[in-house]
């Protein structure tokens, strides 16, 4: 069964102090990894596409990577407006765009 | 950028009740989905179409359907409203081809009392 696990659930940083966030996922065959940020009471945000082992893309403090069984999330310096919760989604791979989600983990950057 | 519009941000209805939530997107996609996302459980896929007048089950079903007369426009349908359907749902679209993200909506957060 195909799975996507995000650690930590929750990860409290002070302001500058760099981390990573991990999703590990089980599917056969990877046909793309997305990144997403949720505000509170708000719906997921987009942020990333990744589709193939050594990829990585950049957006401002945050950096994903991509191997053959997981993917992180690196946020360099952060600022309290880092503050979220961060999903990672797979591609279902017996759909036509289905995407299978972890359960997020919660950032809190604290000034 | 792609809009994904919910009709409601929050909504409280009544126990019985029949509720409509609407979706509509703006980007031509051929694929909308409908979630609830409740804490600790994460998102979870109620329904989906692929094209106009096509629905297809997610993994809860149960106790909702839905209708795609255009293909736009993507509603949400509980047919007898219960407190545990108590819930933020979200609408998403996407492109049909292969690895596209979806790109979601603002959320409904439905209370039933």
């Amino acid at each position: 069964e195909d799975q996507v696990t995000q650690s930590p659930e929750a990860l409290r940083l002070q302001e500058g102090e760099s981390s990573s966030l991990n999703c590990s996922y089980t599917v056969s065959g990877l046909r793309g990894l997305f990144w997403y940020r949720q505000d509170p009471g708000k719906g997921p945000e987009f942020l990333f596409t990744l589709y193939s082992a050594g990829e990585e893309k950049e957006k401002e403090r945050l950096k994903a990577t991509l191997t053959k069984k997981e993917s992180f999330l690196h946020i360099t310096a952060p600022k309290p407006e880092d503050s979220a919760t961060y999903l990672c989604a797979v591609v279902d791979g017996g759909s036509q765009g289905n995407l299978i989600f972890g359960k997020g983990t919660k950032l809190s950057v604290k000034p | 950028d792609v809009k994904v519009t919910q009709s409601s941000r929050y909504l409280v209805k009544r126990t019985g009740e029949k509720v409509f939530l609407e979706c509509v997107q703006d980007m031509d996609h051929e694929n909308m989905f409908w979630y609830r996302q409740d804490p600790g459980l994460g998102l979870r896929l109620i329904y989906f179409s692929y094209d106009v007048k096509m629905k297809e089950k997610g993994d809860i079903p149960e106790g909702y359907s839905v209708s795609r007369e255009k293909k736009e426009r993507f509603s949400l349908i509980l047919e007898s409203a219960s407190t545990n359907q108590t819930s933020m749902y979200l609408c998403a679209s996407s492109l049909i081809r292969t690895a596209q993200p979806q790109h979601f909506g603002d959320g409904t957060r439905l209370s039933i009392l």
